[in-house]
Protein backbone atom coordinates (compact mmCIF):
# COMPACT_ATOMS: atom_id res chain seq x y z
CA UNK A 1 0.00 0.00 0.00
CA UNK A 2 1.77 3.36 -0.54
CA UNK A 3 2.25 5.82 1.89
CA UNK A 4 0.14 8.46 -0.06
CA UNK A 5 -2.74 8.05 -2.62
CA UNK A 6 -4.28 10.86 -4.49
CA UNK A 7 -6.95 10.34 -7.33
CA UNK A 8 -5.21 10.26 -10.43
CA UNK A 9 -7.70 12.75 -12.15
CA UNK A 10 -10.26 15.17 -11.06
CA UNK A 11 -12.31 17.60 -13.53
CA UNK A 12 -13.87 20.97 -12.47
CA UNK A 13 -15.29 23.72 -14.23
CA UNK A 14 -14.29 27.31 -14.45
CA UNK A 15 -15.01 29.07 -11.04
CA UNK A 16 -16.24 25.76 -9.36
CA UNK A 17 -14.11 24.86 -6.05
CA UNK A 18 -11.67 21.63 -6.62
CA UNK A 19 -11.18 19.44 -3.43
CA UNK A 20 -7.86 17.62 -3.59
CA UNK A 21 -7.43 14.23 -1.63
CA UNK A 22 -4.16 12.88 -0.35
CA UNK A 23 -4.76 10.03 2.01
CA UNK A 24 -2.53 8.30 4.34
CA UNK A 25 -1.48 4.49 4.52
CA UNK A 26 -2.94 2.67 7.26
CA UNK A 27 -1.29 2.91 10.66
CA UNK A 28 0.30 6.23 9.48
CA UNK A 29 -2.13 9.40 11.42
CA UNK A 30 -2.58 12.56 9.48
CA UNK A 31 -2.95 14.59 12.31
CA UNK A 32 1.22 13.79 13.28
CA UNK A 33 2.36 15.42 10.05
CA UNK A 34 2.64 17.90 8.14
CA UNK A 35 1.00 17.89 4.36
CA UNK A 36 2.75 19.89 1.73
CA UNK A 37 1.42 21.15 -1.99
CA UNK A 38 3.14 21.14 -4.94
CA UNK A 39 1.84 22.07 -8.47
CA UNK A 40 3.90 20.94 -11.04
CA UNK A 41 2.85 22.28 -15.18
CA UNK A 42 4.59 20.80 -18.12
CA UNK A 43 8.16 21.18 -18.26
CA UNK A 44 8.64 22.57 -14.99
CA UNK A 45 9.79 21.50 -12.14
CA UNK A 46 7.24 21.48 -9.19
CA UNK A 47 6.59 24.32 -7.59
CA UNK A 48 5.31 25.14 -3.58
CA UNK A 49 1.67 25.94 -2.56
CA UNK A 50 1.45 25.84 0.73
CA UNK A 51 2.07 23.21 4.18
CA UNK A 52 -0.21 22.53 5.92
CA UNK A 53 -0.26 20.57 9.81
CA UNK A 54 -3.61 22.58 11.79
CA UNK A 55 -5.32 25.54 11.20
CA UNK A 56 -2.54 27.42 14.12
CA UNK A 57 0.60 25.92 11.84
CA UNK A 58 0.17 26.29 8.95
CA UNK A 59 1.95 28.36 5.93
CA UNK A 60 1.54 29.68 2.46
CA UNK A 61 3.61 29.92 -0.63
CA UNK A 62 4.86 33.56 -1.11
CA UNK A 63 2.84 34.86 -4.42
CA UNK A 64 0.61 31.68 -3.83
CA UNK A 65 -2.58 32.90 -4.29
CA UNK A 66 -5.30 32.98 -1.25
CA UNK A 67 -8.35 30.60 -3.16
CA UNK A 68 -5.44 28.08 -2.53
CA UNK A 69 -5.88 26.62 1.17
CA UNK A 70 -5.42 23.18 3.29
CA UNK A 71 -6.66 21.69 5.23
CA UNK A 72 -7.17 17.67 7.12
CA UNK A 73 -9.84 14.96 7.64
CA UNK A 74 -9.23 12.96 10.34
CA UNK A 75 -12.02 10.74 10.17
CA UNK A 76 -10.58 10.26 5.82
CA UNK A 77 -6.91 10.75 7.61
CA UNK A 78 -6.63 12.81 4.67
CA UNK A 79 -4.78 15.94 3.63
CA UNK A 80 -6.76 18.29 1.62
CA UNK A 81 -6.22 21.08 -0.68
CA UNK A 82 -9.10 23.15 -1.66
CA UNK A 83 -9.14 25.48 -4.91
CA UNK A 84 -11.91 27.71 -4.72
CA UNK A 85 -12.96 29.89 -7.79
CA UNK A 86 -11.04 27.86 -10.46
CA UNK A 87 -8.82 29.57 -13.58
CA UNK A 88 -8.20 28.09 -16.78
CA UNK A 89 -4.45 28.64 -15.55
CA UNK A 90 -4.87 25.93 -12.14
CA UNK A 91 -4.82 22.99 -14.76
CA UNK A 92 -1.97 21.02 -13.55
CA UNK A 93 -0.81 18.28 -11.48
CA UNK A 94 -1.18 18.44 -7.84
CA UNK A 95 1.38 16.47 -5.80
CA UNK A 96 1.47 15.61 -1.89
CA UNK A 97 4.39 14.87 0.13
CA UNK A 98 4.99 14.29 4.46
CA UNK A 99 8.25 13.62 6.11
CA UNK A 100 8.26 10.13 7.14
CA UNK A 101 11.19 8.87 9.37
CA UNK A 102 13.61 11.26 7.70
CA UNK A 103 12.27 10.64 4.26
CA UNK A 104 10.06 12.50 2.02
CA UNK A 105 7.37 11.12 -0.03
CA UNK A 106 5.37 12.25 -2.61
CA UNK A 107 2.16 11.16 -3.33
CA UNK A 108 1.58 9.95 -6.78
CA UNK A 109 -0.66 13.70 -7.93
CA UNK A 110 -3.78 14.20 -9.29
CA UNK A 111 -4.24 15.52 -13.02
CA UNK A 112 -6.60 18.60 -12.19
CA UNK A 113 -8.58 19.30 -15.25
CA UNK A 114 -10.67 22.76 -15.76
CA UNK A 115 -13.23 22.44 -18.25
CA UNK B 1 17.90 35.06 -5.66
CA UNK B 2 18.68 31.00 -5.22
CA UNK B 3 20.09 29.28 -8.44
CA UNK B 4 20.46 25.40 -9.03
CA UNK B 5 22.20 24.33 -12.50
CA UNK B 6 22.03 21.11 -13.03
CA UNK B 7 25.24 18.91 -15.27
CA UNK B 8 25.47 15.59 -16.29
CA UNK B 9 25.03 13.71 -19.33
CA UNK B 10 21.74 12.78 -20.75
CA UNK B 11 22.49 9.10 -21.68
CA UNK B 12 23.76 6.14 -19.08
CA UNK B 13 24.90 2.60 -20.35
CA UNK B 14 22.76 -0.04 -18.17
CA UNK B 15 25.25 -1.47 -15.02
CA UNK B 16 27.17 2.06 -15.08
CA UNK B 17 26.76 4.83 -12.62
CA UNK B 18 24.58 7.53 -13.07
CA UNK B 19 26.36 11.24 -12.01
CA UNK B 20 24.77 14.41 -12.15
CA UNK B 21 26.23 17.93 -10.51
CA UNK B 22 24.12 20.58 -9.46
CA UNK B 23 26.08 24.18 -8.74
CA UNK B 24 24.41 26.75 -6.13
CA UNK B 25 24.36 30.33 -6.76
CA UNK B 26 22.70 32.62 -4.57
CA UNK B 27 23.55 30.28 -1.19
CA UNK B 28 25.86 27.90 0.19
CA UNK B 29 26.20 24.43 0.36
CA UNK B 30 27.32 25.08 3.83
CA UNK B 31 24.41 26.71 4.92
CA UNK B 32 23.49 25.84 8.10
CA UNK B 33 19.43 26.26 7.32
CA UNK B 34 19.31 24.49 4.29
CA UNK B 35 19.32 21.08 2.91
CA UNK B 36 19.93 20.07 -0.36
CA UNK B 37 18.36 17.41 -2.10
CA UNK B 38 17.55 14.82 -5.01
CA UNK B 39 14.48 14.29 -6.76
CA UNK B 40 13.40 12.17 -9.76
CA UNK B 41 10.15 11.82 -11.80
CA UNK B 42 9.45 9.34 -14.06
CA UNK B 43 5.71 8.30 -16.15
CA UNK B 44 5.91 5.22 -14.19
CA UNK B 45 7.03 5.89 -10.59
CA UNK B 46 6.46 9.35 -10.55
CA UNK B 47 7.80 11.85 -7.84
CA UNK B 48 10.09 10.17 -6.10
CA UNK B 49 12.93 11.28 -3.37
CA UNK B 50 16.17 10.24 -3.93
CA UNK B 51 18.04 11.46 -0.94
CA UNK B 52 20.06 15.22 0.66
CA UNK B 53 22.66 16.38 2.15
CA UNK B 54 23.27 19.15 4.90
CA UNK B 55 25.86 20.59 7.33
CA UNK B 56 24.75 21.23 10.68
CA UNK B 57 28.13 21.46 12.78
CA UNK B 58 28.80 18.68 10.54
CA UNK B 59 27.68 16.59 7.24
CA UNK B 60 25.24 14.60 7.01
CA UNK B 61 23.08 12.62 4.31
CA UNK B 62 19.67 11.08 4.33
CA UNK B 63 18.50 8.52 1.41
CA UNK B 64 15.75 7.13 -0.22
CA UNK B 65 15.33 3.09 1.58
CA UNK B 66 15.00 1.78 -1.84
CA UNK B 67 17.94 3.27 -3.47
CA UNK B 68 20.75 3.39 0.10
CA UNK B 69 22.94 0.81 -1.60
CA UNK B 70 23.34 2.36 -4.90
CA UNK B 71 23.42 6.29 -4.04
CA UNK B 72 26.03 8.93 -2.64
CA UNK B 73 25.24 12.21 -2.37
CA UNK B 74 28.02 14.35 -1.97
CA UNK B 75 28.88 18.15 -1.14
CA UNK B 76 30.98 20.13 -2.94
CA UNK B 77 32.55 22.87 -0.60
CA UNK B 78 34.98 24.20 -3.18
CA UNK B 79 32.78 24.35 -5.86
CA UNK B 80 29.66 25.45 -4.17
CA UNK B 81 28.17 22.60 -5.58
CA UNK B 82 26.79 18.77 -4.67
CA UNK B 83 26.42 15.84 -6.91
CA UNK B 84 24.62 12.69 -7.08
CA UNK B 85 26.07 9.06 -8.00
CA UNK B 86 23.86 6.23 -9.15
CA UNK B 87 25.49 2.75 -9.06
CA UNK B 88 24.58 0.30 -11.73
CA UNK B 89 21.67 1.77 -12.76
CA UNK B 90 19.12 0.24 -15.58
CA UNK B 91 16.27 1.36 -17.60
CA UNK B 92 14.12 1.69 -14.35
CA UNK B 93 16.12 4.48 -13.60
CA UNK B 94 15.34 6.52 -16.72
CA UNK B 95 13.55 9.76 -15.11
CA UNK B 96 14.01 13.44 -15.40
CA UNK B 97 16.27 14.18 -12.60
CA UNK B 98 15.98 17.51 -10.33
CA UNK B 99 17.91 18.95 -7.25
CA UNK B 100 15.86 21.47 -5.43
CA UNK B 101 16.86 23.25 -1.85
CA UNK B 102 14.94 22.64 1.14
CA UNK B 103 14.43 25.41 3.16
CA UNK B 104 11.32 25.13 5.55
CA UNK B 105 9.60 23.41 1.96
CA UNK B 106 11.54 22.90 -1.59
CA UNK B 107 11.74 26.20 -2.61
CA UNK B 108 14.22 26.44 -5.42
CA UNK B 109 14.64 23.32 -7.99
CA UNK B 110 17.04 22.99 -10.80
CA UNK B 111 16.01 23.04 -14.24
CA UNK B 112 15.51 19.09 -14.33
CA UNK B 113 17.72 16.90 -16.71
CA UNK B 114 16.37 13.95 -18.68
CA UNK B 115 18.97 10.54 -18.08
CA UNK B 116 18.14 8.10 -20.45
CA UNK B 117 19.20 4.59 -19.17
CA UNK B 118 20.05 2.43 -22.32
CA UNK B 119 20.46 -1.49 -22.49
Amino acid sequence: QAVLTQPSSLSASPGASASLTCTLRSGLNVGTYTIYWYQQKPGSPPQYLLRYKSDSDKQQGSRVRSRFSGSKDASANAGILLISGLQSEDEADYYCMIWHSSAAVFGGGTKLTVL
Amino acid sequence: QVQLQQSGPGLVKSSQTLSLTCAISGDSVSSDIAAWNWVRQSPSRGLEWLGRTYYRSRWYNDYAVSLKSRLIINPDTSQNQFSLLLSSVTPEDTAVYYCAREGFYFDFWGQGTLVTVSS
